[in-house]
């Protein structure tokens, strides 16, 4: 079964502070890898995304990885702001023949991260 | 506001009722995705077209739920016959399908609570 598992549920930094969050996944065959922050009650909005080549991505403060062999990856988040506060999901898109993607996304439920001032 | 827009917004029901929701992609997006999501969890893939052909169903789209893409363009999700484990945050994302595109872009989704 294709699962995203992130860790920790949750989290709470003081602001100016860097953290980490953690993904595993058991998705094949793997197409690529994504990071999502949602803020509450709106749609989910792509922060970075990976292919199996990709091993470093960064956006502005935010820093992902992706060790395709052992399946994690980590979102690193530098010098937090409180607008920073959100839940961060971990997505993996299964591959097509071809190496294409269909599309199809598998979430993880997400990490919440709290910046407090 | 050419990002994907999705409405109602809110949608308060009573059990046994049916639902509509409707999702406009962005305009030149070939592909559209619902999704789902209950509270604390992430999003569940519901359906997918490209264009107007449905490609894919998850087992989770029960019988009572069907979605249409007529034209290509927008989509609508319908629920029949709603139960209280239909409350849920339904998400729309659309993208557009070239080698090496992989990007989906989300919807602000329509919250329906079913009483």
């Amino acid at each position: 079964k294709n699962q995203v598992e992130q860790s920790p549920q949750s989290l709470i930094i003081l602001e100016g502070k860097n953290c980490t969050l953690q993904c595993n996944y058991t998705v094949s065959p793997f197409s690529n890898l994504r990071w999502y922050k949602q803020d509450t009650g709106r749609g989910p909005v792509s922060l970075t995304i990976m292919t199996f080549s990709e091993n470093t991505k960064s956006n502005g403060r935010y820093t992902a990885t992706l060790d395709a062999d052992t399946k994690q990856s980590s979102l690193h988040i530098t010098a937090s702001q409180l607008s920073d506060s959100a839940s961060y999901i971990c997505v993996v898109s299964v591959g097509g023949a071809g190496g294409t993607s269909y599309g199809k996304l598998t979430f993880g439920q997400g990490t919440i991260l709290t910046v407090h001032p | 506001d050419t990002g994907v827009s999705q409405n109602p917004r809110h949608k308060i029901t009573k059990r046994g009722q049916n639902v509509t929701f409707r999702c406009d992609p962005i305009s030149e997006h070939n592909r559209l995705y619902w999704y789902r999501q209950t509270l604390g969890q992430g999003p569940e893939f519901l359906t997918y077209f490209q264009n107007e052909a449905q490609l894919e169903k998850s087992r989770l789209l029960s019988d009572r739920f069907s979605a249409e893409r007529p034209k290509g363009s927008f989509s609508t999700l319908e629920i029949q016959r709603t139960e209280q484990g239909d409350s849920a945050m339904y998400l729309c994302a659309s993208s557009l399908a070239l080698a090496g595109n992989y990007e989906q872009y989300f919807g602000p989704g329509t919250r329906l609570t079913v009483t």
